[in-house]
């Protein structure tokens, strides 16, 4: 089935400590990409990426780090999480053939976090 | 700079009547792509339709349509016929450039559809 996944789906933590949010894909997408969801202010992309190796920042990718050294895999980083970050997290992934199939981007379940 | 704008926070519509979600955009790059998205209470994100910017058609899929005007810098989902399974918050957003390839995606802040039986 093809699908993106994210773990994990529900996550409390302290501020300062460090934490992963892995995000997975197995369609063969070049394009993945990291949200938050915050009420009011709808999604807001932290980073994208359009190849391994190839990552570009969204509008608010301050406190967030990413990497791409597999295709599949999209890990969303956070040094020193603050509270602030307490959000709905999305990752997607698209492919790039361009039309409306190369512009659907499907998305994971989410991951809810909260920074104590 | 990239901007979306959704102006309705909230809607409220009755069962098989048509509904049209405002949204309007901004960008100086003349190739861009506008999506509609679905998120149920349930938190999924589910793409509707999408249009782009040198297409001569309004992108339909089923009982969407996307009414697009260009020279005014708007994209509006219509529902045609709306059912109790479309209350949900919608999404309009843009990407810059010609493919997805190689660009930003920015959602507008949603509009929440509540269709009343």
């Amino acid at each position: 089935e093809a699908q993106v996944t994210q773990n994990p789906r529900y996550l409390i933590t302290v501020t300062g400590k460090k934490l992963t949010v892995t995000c997975s894909q197995n369609m063969n997408h070049e394009y993945m990409s990291w949200y938050r969801q915050d009420p009011g202010l709808g999604l807001r992309q932290i980073y994208y990426s359009m190849n391994v190796e190839v990552t570009d920042k969204g509008d608010v990718p301050e406190g967030y780090k990413v990497s791409r050294k597999e295709k599949r895999n999209f890990p969303l980083i956070l040094e020193s999480p603050s509270p602030n970050q307490t959000s709905l997290y999305f990752c997607a992934s698209s492919p790039t053939s361009g039309g409306a199939k190369g512009e659907t981007q499907y998305f994971g379940p989410g991951t809810r976090l909260l920074v104590l | 700079a990239q901007k979306i704008t959704q102006t309705q926070p909230g809607m409220f519509v009755q069962e098989k009547e048509a509904v049209t979600l405002d949204c309007t955009y901004d960008t100086s790059d003349p190739s861009y792509g506008l999506f509609w998205y679905k998120q149920p209470s349930s938190g999924e994100m589910i793409f509707l339709i999408y249009q782009g910017s040198y297409d001569q058609q309004n992108a339909t899929e089923g009982r969407y349509s996307l009414n697009f005007q260009k020279a005014r810098k708007s994209a509006n989902l219509v529902i045609s016929a709306s059912q109790l399974g479309d209350s949900a918050m919608y999404f309009c957003a843009m990407r810059e450039g010609r493919y997805s390839s190689a660009s930003k995606i920015i959602f507008g802040s949603g509009t929440r559809l509540s269709i009343r039986p």
